[in-house]
Order: C-alpha cells, then structure tokens, then sequence
C-alpha cells in the first residue's frame, strides 16, 4: 500500500515564475492538506481540499492556489515566486469519515528553492 | 485562535536514559494532539495521537505522550532512548470546535532530540 506520494523531488525556479507541485493521496483518503515548511520552522497550514474544493485556507496570499482531481490527487500552484518562497512544501493526506479525518499521513515533500 | 508551543529547541540524553519533550498548547475548545517525527530530508511520520479517553496515549516505536488538561500539556516520552530516535520531533493541535468540521492543524517549531551513545 503506497503512503502518500509527491513529485518533484526537487525544483529550482528564478523570481516571478511559476511552480505546480503534486500530491497523491494514501489508498483509502480522500481529504488532501498541504503544508509550508521553511527552514528551522514547523509546517504552516496552506489549505486543504476535500471533494474537490478547498475547505480551509491559512494565511496565504492567493498567489498560492490550488486543486483536487476525482481520483483526490492534489496539486499545489504558486505564482510570482518569491525569494521567501523557499521551503519544503509537504502533502498531507487523510480519511474523509469523522474521527479519522483527524490523523494526517505526511509525503516526503518538495524542495522549492527560488533563486 | 489554537497555538502549539515547543519551549526547547535541542534536547540532549544519552543511550538508554528516559527521555521526555515538552509541548503546552492553546485552545478554545478540546484538543486534538499529535506528535510528528522528522529524519532529515524527510517527510513528517505519525507517532500518536490524544483525541479522548486515557491521559496516556501509546504509539509507535515505543514513545507514549502524557495528556494534562489542567497544565494544557502533552509531553512526550520514551522510557529508554535509543541512538535511531534522534530527528525533530512536532507536536500539533487542532481545537475539535472548530467551526466547519475540517481540519487545521497547528504545528510547533519543533525540537530537535540528540541521543547520545
């Protein structure tokens, strides 16, 4: 059983581009979250997607936006890379029924280094 | 608004000692607590988690995690620590109120856990 899996491994962008990043859930999840992580800090909430739509929202600038597919894989956008963009994005994924929604199965991350 | 705090930074205990990792959050509700290992350059591994029930919650690899209502902790522990333990460790919370019925999960900044031989 595949736990949750992300690609690219690493990526290397310039200022101002543009980066889509991507996530597939673990077997049996359906509520897909994804994570910031700079160096030194715990992960900052982005947003979550559940059928399809994003459920929740932290504090960030809608230059991060995103998508769920129907087979609830994910992707993650940023636009207008900024420098402090820089940061180890992490997927997470989880159950849809109550209870077990609450327990996050981490991917091994993206790299993102903006030059 | 939820917060995790994680007031040390490294952690140091030799071989075989018990070791413990503080962690203090804040809710306006009941929590839901968590506790994440990272290895380096790696995603974030589940360890255990306090939703209800017994303050003494067991998970993987042997730790176990103290829930505290009146001192708003949940330290975690491990009665003998091994070499292959040493990674960041998170804890994290979500305020079970939360309106919505969808998952925020608020993360420490972590503390780095040094075992030493």
């Amino acid at each position: 059983d595949a736990g949750v899996t992300q690609s690219p491994t690493h990526l290397i962008k310039t200022r101002g581009q543009q980066v889509t990043l991507r996530c597939s859930p673990k077997s049996g999840h359906d509520t897909v979250s994804w994570y910031q992580q700079a160096l030194g800090q715990g992960p900052q909430f982005i947003f979550q997607y559940y059928e399809e739509e994003e459920r929740q929202r932290g504090n960030f600038p809608d230059r991060f936006s995103g998508h769920q597919f129907p087979n609830y894989s994910s992707e993650l956008n940023v636009n207008a890379l900024l420098l402090g963009d820089s940061a180890l994005y992490l997927c997470a994924s989880s159950e849809g029924t109550s209870g077990r929604r609450d327990t996050q199965y981490f991917g091994p991350g993206t790299r993102l280094t903006v030059l | 608004a939820q917060s995790v705090a994680q007031p040390e930074d490294q952690v140091n205990v030799a071989e075989g000692n018990p070791l413990t990792v503080k962690c203090t959050y804040s809710v306006s509700g009941n929590p839901y607590l968590f506790w994440y290992v990272q290895y380096p350059n790696r995603g974030l591994q589940f360890l255990l988690k306090y939703i209800t029930g017994d303050n003494l919650v067991k998970g993987s690899y042997g730790f176990e995690a103290e829930f505290n209502k009146s001192q708003t902790s949940f330290h975690l522990k491990k009665p003998s620590a091994l070499v292959s333990d040493s990674a960041l460790y998170f804890c994290a919370v979500r305020d079970i109120n939360y309106s919505g019925g969808y998952q925020k999960v608020t993360f420490g900044i972590g503390t780095k856990l040094q075992v030493i031989p």
